[in-house]
């Protein structure tokens, strides 16, 4: 219940196009839900990220849409240019007791051949 | 750099040596996180601390391994009697929010 599935484990679109990654999760208790980049040998970077109680929510070329119902949000990257060629993760994490703690996906490795 | 700040950012080490890495994180961040990466996946949390007090540690967190944030400033993760399985990336975060950021990592290959 824990688990966070992503997909696909890897992409590659042509620049100026658009890049899709989705992502899955079950536990209804998650209410904050961030995109990560992360570029070979570097950390994670944050991305963006969305709350339940809105449908979208985009930051330049970067729109997360998030369904409630079906459990699943969607990372979209617009005119997607090579420099944006890294792995993403999504992430899920509930405020609790305990740690605000990230669960994260397997990891889309994205590749935008110019 | 404001950043989240990790020393060393590589470390290679013996098999049964210790090792200690540090990290600085964002000034006023009073929460500050441990985790785990292996290559081709996604980070795992290790441990967690707000402010001073180590709050919760993972299953993943053996014996062998602590953490520490004295005075609620910079933390010290060590891993004593290091093992092959240890080879990973460490890499320590820190929020005020729920944004939580990640530093650069900490590299380490157990030989």
């Amino acid at each position: 219940q824990q688990q966070v599935k992503q997909s696909p484990q890897s992409l590659i679109v042509q620049k100026g196009g658009i890049s899709i990654i989705n992502c899955a999760y079950e536990n209804t208790a998650f209410d904050y839900f961030p995109w990560y980049q992360q570029f070979p040998g570097k950390g994670p970077a944050l991305l963006i990220a969305i709350r339940p109680d809105v449908s979208e929510k985009k930051e330049g070329r970067f729109t997360i849409s998030f369904n409630k119902s079906a459990k699943q949000f969607s990372l979209h990257i617009m005119d997607s240019q090579p420099g944006d060629s890294a792995t993403y993760f999504c992430a899920a994490s509930m405020l609790g007791q305990g740690a605000q703690k990230l669960v994260f996906g397997q990891g889309t490795r994205l590749t935008i051949n110019p | 750099d404001t950043g989240v700040s990790q020393d060393p950012r590589h470390k290679i080490t013996k098999r049964g040596q210790n090792v200690t890495f540090r990290c600085d994180p964002i000034s006023e961040h009073n929460r500050l996180y441990w985790y785990r990466q292996t290559l081709g996946q996604g980070p795992e949390f290790l441990t967690y601390f707000q402010n001073e007090a180590q709050l919760e540690k993972s299953r993943l967190l053996s014996d062998r391994f602590s953490a520490e944030r004295p005075k609620g400033s910079f933390s010290t993760l060590e891993i004593q009697r290091t093992e092959q399985g240890d080879s990973a990336m460490y890499l320590c975060a820190s929020s005020f929010s729920r944004a939580i950021y990640f530093g650069e990592g900490s590299w380490l290959t157990v030989v």
